[in-house]
This record gives structure tokens, C-alpha cells and sequence, in this order.
């Protein structure tokens, strides 16, 4: 079956560091893949897609490539700020219906 | 456009009852997806409803249950609560279309159940 795997966390960073984020896929076919980010209390909300190889999803300084070769959609950011303390999902949407599958979610925390 | 709505927001039951959470889609969406978050087990699909039929399934027992209104509003039941069942409920809405490859989905702010 679909399998999503991402980096351990807490990861936790100074502002201004940059950020990555790594997620690997296991799927058959062509899954698109997306990163959700959740604030405290909060549902998910969507931060970037790509929905085909070579892709890039880009949004708020976010990116992520959905590389196929390396079943790889790792979330970079060049600075971050003490606003993007959240946690943050991979997930990957099978080629035919809505159903997401999840990474397991890294808390990342900024500090100033 | 109002976003996703779910009620209650919080809610608290003790083993062996049941409970039934509700979920309002974004106007004009006919897609309602459900996740069940735990600490343990991450965030994992429970069903997707469209038109008011059942489309896909995840893995969870009987017990839990749903169903889709012709208004496109769902609602999911948990009978014969057990404490594992504590957990946070998200509900999240897309517009379906066969023609479209991709249909983003938004999500609510989810039902936080706590079974004691």
C-alpha cells in the first residue's frame, strides 16, 4: 500500500536558519504529493502541491520538488521565522479519488 | 466563502457510549472526507463521501460510521466508544470533478472527542 515517511522530529531552528524537511513515498502509479501545515488548534491547512515528477510546489518562501526518482518531496525554506513554528505534513493523494496519505508530521518550533 | 465547519468543536464521553460529530463542507463541494489524529497512529483516513455514497474506506472497525445529506453536510458515528477512540476529527471538503486530476481539499478545524 501507499506509504508516506518523514523526518524525525521536533526539529527546532533559530530565525533566520534554513529549513529542511525530508519526506520520501512509497505509491504505485503517479500519486501527487503535498505538504499540510497545522498551528496549534488548528485543522491543516494546505502550504504547497505538485502533482506530477519535476514539479516544484512553492507558496509562503516554501518549496518542494516532487522528485520521482528518488520518491522524495523534501520541504525547504531559506529563512524561517518564528511564525512558521507549526507542524507539518507530507501526504500523498492516490492518482484517482481524495484519499490523503499521511507522514507521521514534524514539529518545528523557531525561536527568535 | 465560509470555510469547512464541524460541530461540536469539543466534546467528552465515557466508554460505551456513542457519538456523532457533524461536518458543513465549503459551498458547492460534494466531496466530505474524515480523519481520525492521534498521537500514536497520526493522522488516518476513516471515509469519503460524495454524493451521498460512500467512495472509499480506510481501515477502522464498524463502530465507526457515516453518512452524506443530499445538502452535502456529513456526519460520522462512533458506537460503543472505547478510550482509543480519544482522538481529534477532521473533516475536510473538495470540489469533485471526474474531469479534474486534482481537487484540493480544505479542512475544518476539527471535533476534539475525549472518551474517558
Amino acid at each position: 500500500g501507499n506509504s508516506v515517511t518523514q523526518m524525525e522530529g521536533p526539529v527546532t531552528l533559530s530565525e533566520e536558519a534554513f529549513l529542511t524537511i525530508n519526506c520520501t513515498y512509497t505509491a504505485t502509479g503517479y500519486p501527487s504529493l503535498f505538504w499540510y501545515v497545522q498551528y496549534p488548534g488548528e485543522g491543516l491547512q494546505l502550504l504547497l502541491k505538485a502533482t506530477k515528477a519535476d514539479d516544484k510546489g512553492s507558496n509562503k518562501g516554501f518549496e518542494a520538488t516532487y522528485r520521482k526518482e528518488t520518491t522524495s518531496f523534501h520541504l525547504e525554506k531559506g529563512s524561517v521565522q518564528v511564525s512558521d513554528s507549526a507542524v507539518y505534513f507530507c501526504a500523498l493523494r492516490e492518482t484517482s479519488g481524495s484519499r490523503l496519505t499521511f507522514g507521521e508530521g514534524t514539529q518545528l518550533t523557531v525561536n527568535p | 466563502k465560509a470555510g469547512v465547519t464541524q460541530t461540536p468543536r469539543y466534546l467528552i464521553k465515557t466508554r460505551g457510549q456513542q457519538v456523532t460529530l457533524s461536518c458543513s463542507p465549503i459551498s458547492g463541494h460534494r466531496s466530505v472526507s474524515w480523519y481520525q489524529q492521534t498521537p500514536g497512529q497520526g493522522l488516518q483516513f476513516l471515509f469519503e463521501y460524495f454524493s451521498e455514497t460512500q467512495r472509499n474506506k480506510g481501515n477502522f472497525p464498524g463502530r465507526f460510521s457515516g453518512r452524506q445529506f443530499s445538502n452535502s453536510r456529513s456526519e460520522m458515528n462512533v458506537s460503543t466508544l472505547e478510550l482509543g477512540d480519544s482522538a481529534l476529527y477532521l473533516c475536510a471538503s473538495s470540489f469533485y470533478s471526474p474531469q479534474s486530476s486534482y481537487n484540493e481539499q480544505f479542512f475544518g478545524p476539527g471535533t476534539r472527542l475525549t472518551v474517558l
